[in-house]
């Protein structure tokens, strides 16, 4: 049973294009985030939800934008994405402030 | 803002010695946590700390804290070619972000 499942694992596609990344979790977690990785493995936070409420949105261009349905899940939308975009995107989750975090699989976005 | 800083940042040795990886982080803390990550995968939690604990064990994994200099290592002991991975330190700052170092490539040779 995956704990953090993003979809899809790669996803290539050309400027200016808009796309979505989904991200759900079973482990009954209040907050899930998104954080960004990039070629030399740097991981920066994007944006963090407890409970379907936004609490951390860290400067990141306002093309991208996170959804959450439910606090199960965590999606991302990014609009006219850019070369500059290319990375990969990870969804985690945590139980409690400061707990560790548990890390889906990764999403390779590429754009072209 | 970077936090956690990783060093070396990059690390080969043979099966079966050790392995010693350092963090220096910023500001105070909560606690610290170690991570791992095999390529194409997600981060793996390894460990946590707390900033009370000066040393902690988990199998053949030994973190220490040191507060007063800001830093913790991680050493792994009699290492195995399944080591072979990316190792992030990573701390909660006053925001309630978890911020991660740069990381360090361990690359176990057989």
């Amino acid at each position: 049973d995956t704990a953090v499942s993003q979809t899809p694992k790669y996803l290539v596609t050309q400027m200016g294009n808009d796309k979505s990344i989904k991200c759900e979790q079973n482990l009954g977690h209040d907050t899930m985030y998104w954080y960004k990785q990039d070629s030399k493995k740097f991981l920066k936070i994007m944006f963090s939800y407890n409970n379907k409420e936004l609490i951390i949105n860290e400067t990141v261009p306002n093309r991208f934008s996170p959804k959450s349905p439910d606090k199960a899940h965590l999606n991302l939308h990014i609009n006219s994405l850019e070369l500059g975009d290319s990375a990969v995107y990870f969804c985690a989750s945590s139980q409690a402030r400061f707990s560790p975090l548990h890390f889906g699989n990764g999403t390779r976005l590429t754009v072209t | 803002s970077q936090q956690g800083e990783e060093d070396p940042q990059a690390l080969s040795i043979q099966e079966g010695e050790n392995a010693t990886m350092n963090c220096s982080y910023k500001t105070s803390i909560n606690n610290l946590q170690w991570y791992r990550q095999n390529s194409g995968r997600g981060l793996v939690h390894l460990i946590l700390i707390r900033s009370n604990e000066r040393e902690k064990h988990s199998g053949r994994l030994r973190v220490t804290l040191d507060t007063s200099k800001k830093s913790s290592s991680l050493l792994i002991t009699a290492s195995r070619a399944a080591d072979t991975a990316s190792y992030f330190c990573a701390t909660p700052n006053g925001d309630d972000k978890i911020i991660f170092g740069k990381g360090t490539r361990l690359h176990i040779l057989p």
